[in-house]
């Protein structure tokens, strides 16, 4: 599976759209962009996933570059409750696990 | 409402002592996983089960046992060979290789701690 690299931690103001970086350069084609967070002490919860285009949701909004190598989630108008470690993960079509690294500790502040 | 339910929330168990945690689900899922976290990391894969009677290992299987006799529940038992237990553990699905639109769906953990 493709290694994912992001960030430690970052910090955004509450309202604000919290831009997440993740670096998968050696995604290969039959891989998906899945990003997942985890509210403290909680199961991580399903955000969003994609192959090649942008997607939406009620959630966030995911952009990959043309050439995959990289992705962004953005959350849109970030709260509190948004504050979580983020994980940003690359999957192979058709199989079945996932591989959690340590994430992006996200901090919304007021 | 269809979910994962792991029980207990938390667990306390004596050194040298086996214990059972409890994943049951109702999402009609195939694919069952149980993964560990420790204090500031990422999760680690223990086992996953594919379909009803058939499991593999996952990446830190020593000192872990589990069974996969109905769809809907995948127990993990905690054995006296695994040396460091205390950590957070959590029991996911997922439809499988399909994996539908939401990949893993998981319960909210059990937190065993060893006294």
């Amino acid at each position: 599976d493709a290694k994912t690299t992001q960030p430690t931690s970052m910090d955004c103001a509450e309202g604000r759209a919290a831009n997440l970086p993740c670096n998968h350069s050696t995604i290969s084609g039959n891989e998906y962009v899945y990003w997942y967070r985890q509210i403290h002490s909680q199961g991580p919860q399903y955000i969003i996933h994609g192959l090649k285009n942008n997607e939406t949701n009620e959630m966030a909004s995911l952009i990959i570059t043309e050439d995959r190598k990289s992705s962004t989630l953005i959350l849109p108008h970030a709260t509190l409750r948004d504050t979580a470690v983020y994980y940003c993960i690359v999957r192979v079509r058709g199989d079945y696990k996932l591989s959690f690294g340590a994430g992006t500790t996200v901090t919304v502040r007021a | 409402d269809g979910g994962i339910t792991q029980s207990p929330k938390y667990l306390f168990r004596k050194e040298g002592q086996n214990v059972t945690l409890s994943c049951e689900q109702n999402l009609n899922h195939d694919a069952m996983y149980w993964y560990r976290q420790d204090p500031g990391q990422g999760l680690r894969l223990i086992y996953y089960s594919q379909i009803v009677n058939d499991f593999q290992k996952g990446d830190i299987a020593e000192g872990y046992s589990v069974s996969r006799e109905k769809k809907e529940s995948f127990p993990l038992t905690v054995t006296s060979a695994q040396k460091n237990p205390t950590a957070f553990y959590l029991c996911a699905s997922s439809m499988g290789r399909l994996m539908g639109n939401y990949g893993y769906t998981f319960g909210s953990g059990t937190r065993l701690t060893v006294v």
